[in-house]
């Protein structure tokens, strides 16, 4: 069954300090992973997409890695700020038709 | 930029009455797709429409139905509303190819008494 699992489920830290979520997938076959990022009371809006030949891409402060080999993927978050403060979504898209999976997403709460 | 439009953002609603949420979109987007979102639940698919009066039912298509008159246009329609439809429900277009993206709307948050 095409899963996407996300880790942690919640997550607090200082701001200005890194943190890394996690997101594991048994889609297959795989197409591409995009995270999103979903501000209180508002939609996802994208912040990256990897594709299965991609390793590392980053966008700002925020650094996606994929390993396709574990079926693996992670967001680091560089100096994190207040406005970083969101739940952030992984979606896992296969080949051919195959549907969007989504996981459930990391709440991340980032303090002062 | 994209933009997909929600009707509502709050709508408050008693148990039977029928509902409506209005979703339009204006990058001429073929595919478009209605979500609800829980806690700890995530995203679930509740239906999508790949065309004009096209449509297809998602994981938890259960007391709902849409419309798909125009192609910028896809409603939700809660025949009778219930309790556990108290939920936000996020519109979505896709815009199609290799690296598709979904664009979301604001989100429409439904409370029903």
């Amino acid at each position: 069954k095409n899963q996407v699992e996300q880790s942690p489920q919640s997550l607090i830290i200082l701001e200005g300090k890194n943190c890394t979520l996690q997101c594991n997938y048994t889609v297959s076959p795989f197409s591409n992973l995009r995270w999103y990022k979903q501000d209180t009371g508002r939609g996802p809006v994208s912040l990256t997409i990897m594709t299965f030949s991609e390793n590392t891409k980053s966008n700002g402060r925020y650094t996606a890695t994929l390993d396709a080999d574990t079926k693996q993927s992670s967001l680091h978050i560089t100096a994190s700020q207040l406005s970083d403060s969101a739940s952030y979504i992984c979606v896992v898209r296969g080949q051919a038709g195959t549907a969007l999976i989504f996981g459930k997403g990391t709440t991340l709460s980032v303090s002062s | 930029d994209v933009k997909v439009t929600q009707s509502s953002r709050y709508l408050v609603k008693r148990t039977g009455e029928k509902v409506f949420l209005e979703c339009v979109q204006d990058m001429d987007h073929e595919n478009m797709f209605w979500y609800r979102q829980d806690p700890g639940l995530g995203l679930r698919l509740i239906y999508f429409s790949y065309d004009v009066k096209m449509k297809e039912k998602g994981d938890i298509p259960e007391g709902y139905s849409v419309s798909r008159e125009k192609k910028e246009r896809f409603s939700l329609i809660l025949e009778s509303a219930s309790t556990n439809q108290t939920s936000m429900y996020l519109c979505a277009s896709f815009k199609a190819g290799a690296n598709g993206e979904l664009f979301f709307g604001e989100g429409s948050r439904l409370t029903v008494l």
